[in-house]
C-alpha cells in the first residue's frame, strides 16, 4: 500500500514561477525524502527532512513537514525548465538493522513551460 | 548513476521463463534495494538485503527471488515471469546512516 500520497498529480506553470508539491502519509516516520525522476531515468534524491525538523532548505529548494498534519511539502522558486521532472515524496518509517524500507507515493509530474 | 549500475538495461522475455537482473554497485554500501516501477502504483519494495546472504522481503514480493553473495553484486530472479511482472525495476544503495537512496537507472523488463 502507498503511504504517501501525493498532490496535485500534475502540475504546469511558467518559467520563473514557483511550483509546490505536497505529500500527505498515514504512519509516523523517521524522515521524509523528495525524489526527482526524469523521463526514462533513475530517481535522484533531492533533500531529506527528519522528524524533528519543521523546515530544510537546499538552493532553489525549500521542504516543510508538518508531523501532526502528517504532511509534507516541497517549494521549488524562480523555476527553470529543466525542472521539467516527476517528484515523489518518500517516508522512512525507521526500524531495525538501519535498513531504509522506503514507501513512495506515486509522484507529481511538473511541467515547466518556456 | 555514479557507483551503481544495472543489467541488462532492457529485456523482453517469454512467460514462464526465469530471467535475473543485476544491481552491481561500487560504493560498498551495506544496504541494497530491488524496487518496481509501475503506473499508478508509483515505487513498491520487492526485496532488500542488509549484508551479505542477508535479505529479506518487501511488500510485493511475491513469485520474487533475491541473493547477494558479496557486498558489491544483488541479484533479483523472477523464478517464472508472468505478464503482471512487466515493469521497471530499480537498485538502490543506502550507508545505513539514514540518508538518501542512491538509485540505478532502471531496467525495464517486457514479459510477453
Amino acid at each position: 500500500s502507498q503511504q504517501g500520497e501525493e498532490d496535485p498529480q500534475a502540475l504546469s506553470i511558467q518559467e520563473g514561477e514557483n511550483a509546490t508539491m505536497n505529500c500527505s502519509y498515514k504512519t509516523s516516520i523517521n524522515n521524509l525524502q523528495w525524489y526527482r525522476q526524469n523521463s526514462g531515468r533513475g530517481l535522484v534524491h533531492l533533500i531529506l527532512i527528519r522528524s524533528n525538523e519543521r523546515e530544510k532548505h537546499s538552493g532553489r529548494l525549500r521542504v516543510t513537514l508538518d508531523t501532526s498534519k502528517k504532511s509534507s511539502s516541497l517549494l521549488i522558486t524562480a523555476s527553470r525548465a529543466a525542472d521539467t521532472a516527476s517528484y515523489f515524496c518518500a517516508t522512512d518509517p525507521g526500524g531495525v538493522q538501519g535498513a531504509q524500507k522506503l514507501v513512495f507515493g506515486q509522484g507529481t509530474r511538473l511541467t515547466i513551460n518556456p | 548513476d555514479a557507483g551503481i549500475t544495472q543489467s541488462p538495461r532492457h529485456k523482453v522475455t517469454e512467460t514462464g521463463t526465469p530471467v535475473t537482473l543485476r544491481c552491481h554497485q561500487t560504493e560498498n554500501h551495506r544496504y541494497m534495494y530491488w524496487y518496481r516501477q509501475d503506473p499508478g502504483h508509483g515505487l513498491r519494495l520487492i526485496h532488500y538485503s542488509y549484508g551479505v546472504k542477508d535479505t529479506d522481503k518487501g511488500e510485493v514480493s511475491d513469485g520474487y527471488s533475491v541473493s547477494r553473495s558479496k557486498t558489491e553484486d544483488f541479484l533479483l530472479t523472477l523464478e517464472s515471469a508472468t505478464s503482471s511482472q512487466t515493469s521497471v525495476y530499480f537498485c538502490a544503495i543506502t550507508t545505513g546512516n539514514r540518508d538518501g537512496y542512491t538509485f540505478g537507472s532502471g531496467t525495464r523488463l517486457t514479459v510477453v
